[in-house]
């Protein structure tokens, strides 16, 4: 079965730091471009960053930009996302998401379930 | 940046058929995919590349694109179909991921 599980997500003070998980399995996951989108509660679905399968192509909202980063670990099947200097506008459910391909502008056919972060002191 | 404009909610009763907007300037120049997502659960691709639905999704539903508006079309629409529904489109000016504000579909 694809599918894909995030970790990491929990209770935490603004300004600091938490760091995403998502793994991946039921398919190759080197062959394929991943996403992070959130959504905050009671709002709709935000797209965060993206990276292609080897990296090589970032990209990153301008919310989060310059305070996140995308990476990934293939040989582990696994996605990160280090999120620092946190505020509470931060709160929200995030997904992990593949693409269809390799690239970042391949839509997303496979999402996780979600991990809560709240951010708060 | 791009902006796609949804209504944040749509009412159908069972059998029906639901009809589902997205605005965006020049949209139908864009290519569109189309998202269902459900309380508790992951999103789920329903549309892709304006009117392409992967395997597995019900042939009721399909979708179009045109002028400012893409549309997703809910046939026969069932209990079942109730969820938050997205649009989504690749930004190329700003080489960001846009999703419009979500439309709740309530079957009723």
């Amino acid at each position: 079965e694809v599918q894909l599980v995030e970790s990491g997500g929990g209770l935490v003070q603004p300004g600091r730091s938490l760091r995403l998980s998502c793994v991946g399995s039921g398919f190759n996951f080197d062959d394929f471009a991943m996403q992070w989108v959130r959504q905050p509660p009671g709002k709709g679905l935000e797209w965060v960053a993206g990276m292609t399968w080897s990296g090589g192509s970032i990209g990153y909202a301008d919310s989060v930009k310059g305070r996140f980063t995308i990476s990934r670990d293939n040989a582990k099947n696994s996605l990160y996302l280090e999120m620092n200097s946190l505020t509470a506008e931060d709160t929200a459910l995030y997904y992990c998401a593949r693409g269809s391909g390799t690239s970042r502008l391949d839509r997303f056919n496979i999402w996780g379930r979600g991990t809560m972060v709240t951010v708060s002191s | 940046s791009y902006v796609l404009t949804q209504a944040p909610s749509v009412s159908v009763a069972p059998g029906k058929t639901a009809r589902i907007s997205c605005g965006g300037n020049n949209i139908g120049g864009e290519t569109v995919h189309w998202y269902q997502h459900k309380p508790g659960q992951a999103p789920v691709l329903v549309i892709s590349y304006d009117s392409d639905r992967p395997s597995g999704i019900p042939g009721r539903f399909s979708a179009s694109n045109s002028g400012n508006t893409a549309t997703l079309t809910i046939s026969r629409a069932e209990a079942g179909d109730e969820a938050d529904y997205y649009c989504q489109v690749w930004d190329r000016s700003s080489d960001h991921w846009v999703f419009g504000g979500g439309t709740k579909l309530t079957v009723l």
